[in-house]
């Protein structure tokens, strides 16, 4: 049972427009939410993350929105670059046990030039 | 500052044999985690190290174990390996295991085990 789902396995998007992507979860516990990027040949690296009280956390062109009524969240990149091109998990961590990490399966985000 | 290092990167067994990865912790990081990533999926958590104590598990059967010594490095040991077992292992460190932001989980490039 996938309690992080990433529904689009791929995005592509035009250099310097905005990248949307989702993540859905069922787990009401969740507390915590967070992004990572990763690379071919690296392992995944944090990029941005929000508390379940806040509904918004912005870090330069990332910005990350929490709706808990809909068990949703995202990530927006304005503007895309194409060293963004990345697989992007999204990850969330359960009251108590901030390390250890349930993800979903990714998605390949493709900034073309 | 030294970043989390795995060994092997890249390995090939056959079934039934046994593999032992190993991690190195980043300087100054007392907990390290160990995540198995197939192809196509998120990386799954298997389990957590805290000094030198298993700290929580995942849903991976015992032939999964692993140890973590006293300058915080840490093994992850399969026995039996099946054909599923064929992944990426990440291994993450981080200082503590709870409090303060969720993100400061650091992770190694991995290692790539391949059963056959």
């Amino acid at each position: 049972d996938q309690q992080v789902k990433q529904n689009s396995p791929s995005l592509s998007v035009q250099e310097g427009r905005i990248s949307i992507l989702n993540c859905d979860y069922t787990n009401s516990m969740f507390d915590y939410f967070l992004w990572y990027k990763k690379y071919p040949a690296e392992g995944p690296t944090f990029l941005i993350s929000i508390s379940s009280i806040k509904d918004k956390n912005e870090d330069g062109r990332f910005t990350v929105f929490l709706n808990k009524s809909a068990k949703h969240l995202s990530l927006h990149i304005v503007p895309s670059q194409p060293g963004d091109s990345a697989v992007y998990f999204c990850a969330a961590t359960l009251s108590g046990s901030a390390r250890q990490l349930t993800f979903g399966s990714g998605t390949q985000l493709t900034v073309l030039p | 500052e030294t970043g989390v290092t795995q060994s092997p990167t890249h390995l090939i067994k056959t079934r039934g044999q046994q593999v032992t990865l190993r991690c190195s912790s980043q300087s100054g990081h007392n907990t390290v985690s160990w995540y198995q990533q197939a192809l196509g999926q998120g990386p799954q958590f298997i389990f957590q190290y805290y000094r030198e104590e298993e700290n929580g598990r995942g849903n991976f059967p015992p032939r999964f174990s692993g140890l973590q010594f006293p300058n915080y490095s840490s093994e992850l040991n399969v026995n039996a390996l099946e054909l599923d077992d064929s992944a990426l292992y990440l291994c993450a460190s981080s200082w503590g295991t709870s409090g303060g932001a969720a993100g400061e989980l650091f992770f190694g490039e991995g290692s790539r085990l391949t059963v056959l």
